[in-house]
């Protein structure tokens, strides 16, 4: 069974602040590595899909880099905001399923205090 | 285009009901898919729809069904409702398939209590 870890659980960070967090999945039969931004009472809203390994993205002051071949992925924020507060979540596709079956982490909470 | 919509947004049931949540798209995407979500578990995949069949599912017992319609629109029901049946659902759209590299699009959600 597919498991994806996230660390850390939860981040209290400063508004200027820069911080990163970690995704860790299986390295065999690696499929592809979706980030989720997640803020309360909203929709879970798509960042990033990443599928193949040293690949980097960018959104804005977020972005994210994926090793395959180590079976891990960053999440990196520049400069926290206080609009950045949410949980991140990483979800890989289960090996062999669909796109509809994605397998999440549990999250980093981030806190981001002005 | 408008979003993925959930009807009802919170619902309130006893022990040994049943409830029916509903989940429509967004305009022509043709695979959805249902997530549990509940504090202790994390987000966990319960099933997906593509063309009005039910392709993966997850460990769940029987009490949770779906179905999707010709119009890509899908419902999940839970029978027998338990105490830990007490969730958010949500319910994410894709356009594509077969591809696991494919964005999902998450709706609101449908709050679940059960007394």
């Amino acid at each position: 069974i597919l498991n994806v870890e996230q660390s850390p659980q939860s981040l209290h960070v400063q508004e200027g602040d820069s911080t990163n967090f970690t995704c860790s999945f299986p390295s065999s039969n690696f499929y592809a590595l979706h980030w989720y931004r997640w803020e309360t009472a909203k929709s879970p809203e798509a960042l990033f899909v990443m599928t193949l390994n040293g690949d980097e993205k960018k959104k804005g002051r977020i972005s994210a880099t994926l090793n395959t071949k180590e079976g891990y992925s960053y999440l990196y924020i520049k400069g926290s905001q206080p609009e950045d507060s949410a949980t991140y979540l990483c979800a890989s596709p289960h090996y062999g399923g669909s796109q509809g079956n994605l397998i999440f982490g549990k999250g980093t909470k981030l806190s981001v205090k002005p | 285009k408008a979003g993925v919509t959930q009807t009802p947004r919170y619902l309130i049931k006893t022990r040994g009901q049943q409830v029916t949540l509903s989940c429509s798209p967004i305009s022509g995407h043709r695979s959805v898919s249902w997530y549990q979500q509940t504090p202790g578990q994390g987000l966990q995949f319960l099933f997906e729809y593509f063309s009005e069949t039910q392709r993966n599912k997850g460990n769940f017992p029987g009490r949770f069904s779906g179905r999707q319609f010709s119009n890509s629109r899908s419902e999940m029901n839970v029978s027998t409702l338990e105490l830990g049946d007490s969730a958010l659902y949500l319910c994410a759209s894709s356009p594509r398939t077969g591809e696991g590299a494919d964005t999902q699009y998450f709706g609101p959600g449908t709050r679940l209590t059960v007394l």
